[in-house]
């Protein structure tokens, strides 16, 4: 069946712009991630979402970022006041239930200007 | 919270060669342990993974092992081929809040 998906795949933007990236989940995964991925380095936890709940955020590095999800459907992170700091890839990855295997979309690389 | 380590950053085997990447994780809590392999530019794809329970699991020419322990876990790929290059990550999941915390990576270049 079809994977995690994510759009878009590139965003290029201007520092102190807002920026929203979009993670559609496999069907039926009930929780679903972000992580973030800076150029040569490994994932950084954002945010989990079980159903439409977030009951850890922990990862979120300022006020800045935030993220909402539909149901246990699509899933929105926003960066508000992008700053050139912000600019990696954005991985979102979903799983059957919060205990299970963790399947990641191809990214969104943010690159802020 | 948890802190994973890797090692090494990079690894340069002969194909046909063994290449071993190992992890250290800080807290015991600590009960599940996936590595995905990320080729350049692709999402990160989940190649094999270890629970608590088990000391080793094999598929084909991987494998790998966890030493409670010690908390440490390594991956082990046999017979290895160029197609194996690839960035490599381990990661531990902390039971009470199920993220991973991933290591930084390893850059594993399989030599024809």
């Amino acid at each position: 069946g079809a994977g995690v998906s994510q759009s878009p795949s590139n965003k290029v933007t201007e520092k102190g712009k807002d920026v929203e990236l979009r993670c559609d989940p496999i069907s039926g995964h009930t929780a679903l991630y972000w992580y973030r991925q800076r150029l040569g380095q490994g994932l950084e936890f954002l945010i989990y979402f079980q159903g439409n709940s977030a009951p850890d955020k922990s990862g979120l590095p300022s006020d800045r970022f935030s993220a909402e999800r539909t149901g246990e459907s699509v899933s929105t992170l926003t960066i508000q006041r992008t700053q050139q700091e912000d600019s990696a890839v954005y991985l979102c990855a979903s799983s059957l239930a919060s205990r299970y295997e963790q399947y990641f979309g191809p990214g969104t690389r943010l690159t802020v200007t | 919270g948890e802190n994973v380590e890797q090692h090494p950053s990079t690894l340069s085997v002969q194909e046909g060669d063994s290449a071993v990447i190992k992890c250290t994780y800080s807290d015991s809590a600590s009960n599940y342990f996936p590595w995905y392999k990320q080729e350049l530019g692709k999402r990160p794809q989940l190649i094999i993974d270890i629970r608590s329970n088990v000391g080793e699991k094999k598929d084909q020419r991987i494998a790998v092992t966890l030493n409670k322990t010690a908390k440490h876990f390594s991956l082990h790929i046999t017979e290895t081929q160029p197609e194996d290059s690839a960035v490599y990550f381990c990661a531990a999941r902390e039971d009470s809040s199920y993220k991973l915390i991933f290591g930084s990576g390893t850059r594993l270049l399989v030599r024809p």
